[in-house]
């Protein structure tokens, strides 16, 4: 089915470890999305990709890196994980304006 | 600059009553503005639009919201509320630089009473 593919759906983290994060879209897609959600906050942009090679900050960068090699994909990594990061994730893409947005199920990580 | 608020960040309705959810925005632009819903561990479902069209925008499950620009408001309704629309309601606008980011309000939970 067509959509927006996010890998994992669960992980557990050790403080100092890392980890990527993967987002697939096959849609053909020129902007894709990386958000967070904690309660209470509704969701906020980490980082986005306005097409294949680009990557610019959101709203809540610090802590996080990204890479967009392929217009299918997505990355969000974590270098050095910390508490602070424990949220859900979500990956989206669009067409752009006026199109919609497709979300991804979301990444369920947790920092201990 | 754009971002979005909602009023409440819960309602409590009885299974069959009115429901109202607060959104207010601002903007430089003339906005997109949407709802989300989201149930209890699911992603992001689209409820309604709004894109300078009609300014009543009609959703899915019986939803709709009306675009007041004198009110820099975005409310989001349904004339009867079912016990299956308990869940969390989002008021996003759509910045029409940047990639066409969307920026989410806060959150409004939803519960609906038998």
């Amino acid at each position: 089915n067509a959509g927006v593919t996010q890998t994992p759906k669960f992980r557990v983290l050790k403080t100092g470890q890392s980890m990527t994060l993967l987002c697939a879209q096959d849609m053909n897609h020129e902007y894709m999305y990386w958000y967070r959600q904690d309660p209470g906050m509704g969701l906020r942009l980490i980082h986005y990709s306005v097409g294949e090679g680009t990557t610019a900050k959101g709203e809540v960068p610090d802590g996080y890196n990204v890479s967009r090699l392929k217009k299918q994909n997505f990355l969000l990594g974590l270098e050095s994980a910390a508490p602070s990061q424990t949220s859900v994730y979500f990956c989206a893409s669009s067409a752009g304006t006026p199109y919609g947005y497709t979300f991804g199920s979301g990444t369920r990580l947790t920092v201990v | 600059a754009q971002s979005v608020t909602q009023l409440d960040s819960h309602v409590s309705v009885s299974e069959g009553t009115p429901v109202l959810l607060r959104c207010n925005y601002s903007s430089s632009y003339s906005p997109s503005l949407f709802w989300y819903v989201q149930h209890p561990n699911k992603g992001l479902q689209l409820l309604l639009k709004y894109t300078s069209a009609a300014t009543l925008v009609k959703g899915i499950n019986g939803f709709e919201a009306e675009f007041k620009k004198s009110e820099t408001s975005f409310h989001l309704t349904k004339p009867s509320a079912h016990m299956s629309d308990a869940a969390e309601y989002f008021c996003v606008v759509r910045f029409y630089n940047q990639g066409g980011k969307l920026i989410f309000g806060q959150g409004t939970e939803l519960s609906v009473k038998p």
